[in-house]
């Protein structure tokens, strides 16, 4: 199946900051979502991207699917920002179903 | 926006008893997925249904088993509880094989206890 891996695994950040988060996936990908995970545990979808750039507010993420990587990044940096983004691809080698497979996450903690 | 339910938000229940999570889709989506994730883990993959016919499976224990309904919700069922199975379970659901996009919605979660 598909390997996916995020980094970095921790990531401090001042309020106001920028970051950029990365995800790199073995193989293609039909799909390729990004989503964060707040304290409460749920999981919110940011982006569905599977190629290209989009952009919502002060989040954007870019999918190179050649080069087998998507990259979120988060401008101006808030503490409602702090959780888990999670990179997940869709699942190879069944015929259908297409489960998504995560990465590890990224924990983010913005200080205020 | 019509979202994805789960029900209950929360559950207890001792080692050796069985519990059953309820999953609504959002409407006219024909795709539902199954996630556990435990404490610190990401979520894994556990089974799908398309037009409620399991479409695909992954690492659900055998002593659970699921379903999907004719009004396309869908239950987990799981028996003989271990402390292992304390975890956050999510549904999802898609509308990509009825020509929507792939993306999933996952719902709120139900957080299971086993004590």
């Amino acid at each position: 199946g598909i390997q996916v891996e995020q980094s970095p695994p921790d990531l401090i950040l001042q309020e106001g900051a920028n970051s950029t988060l990365r995800c790199n996936f073995s193989d293609s990908v039909n799909n390729l979502q990004w989503f964060h995970q707040n304290p409460w545990g749920q999981l919110i979808n940011l982006f569905y991207i599977p190629s290209g750039t989009k952009q919502n507010g002060r989040l954007s993420a870019t999918t190179v699917a050649t080069e087998r990587y998507s990259l979120l990044y988060i401008s101006s940096s808030q503490t409602t920002d702090s959780g888990v983004y999670f990179c997940a691809v869709e699942r190879t080698n069944s015929n259908s179903g297409y489960a998504l497979n995560f990465g590890k996450g990224t924990s983010l903690l913005v200080t205020p | 926006a019509a979202g994805v339910i789960q029900s209950p938000r929360h559950l207890i229940k001792e080692k050796r008893e069985t519990a059953t999570l309820k999953c609504y889709p959002i409407p006219r989506h024909d795709t539902v997925y199954w996630y556990q994730q435990g404490p610190g883990q990401d979520p894994q993959f556990l089974i799908s249904f398309y037009e409620k016919m399991q479409s695909d499976k992954g690492s659900i224990p055998d002593r659970f088993s699921a379903q999907q309904f004719s009004d396309y919700h869908s239950e987990l069922n799981m028996s003989s509880l271990e402390l292992g199975d304390s975890a956050l379970y999510f549904c999802a659901s898609s509308g990509r094989l009825a020509g929507g996009s792939y993306e999933q919605y996952f719902g709120p979660g139900t957080r299971l206890t086993v004590t």
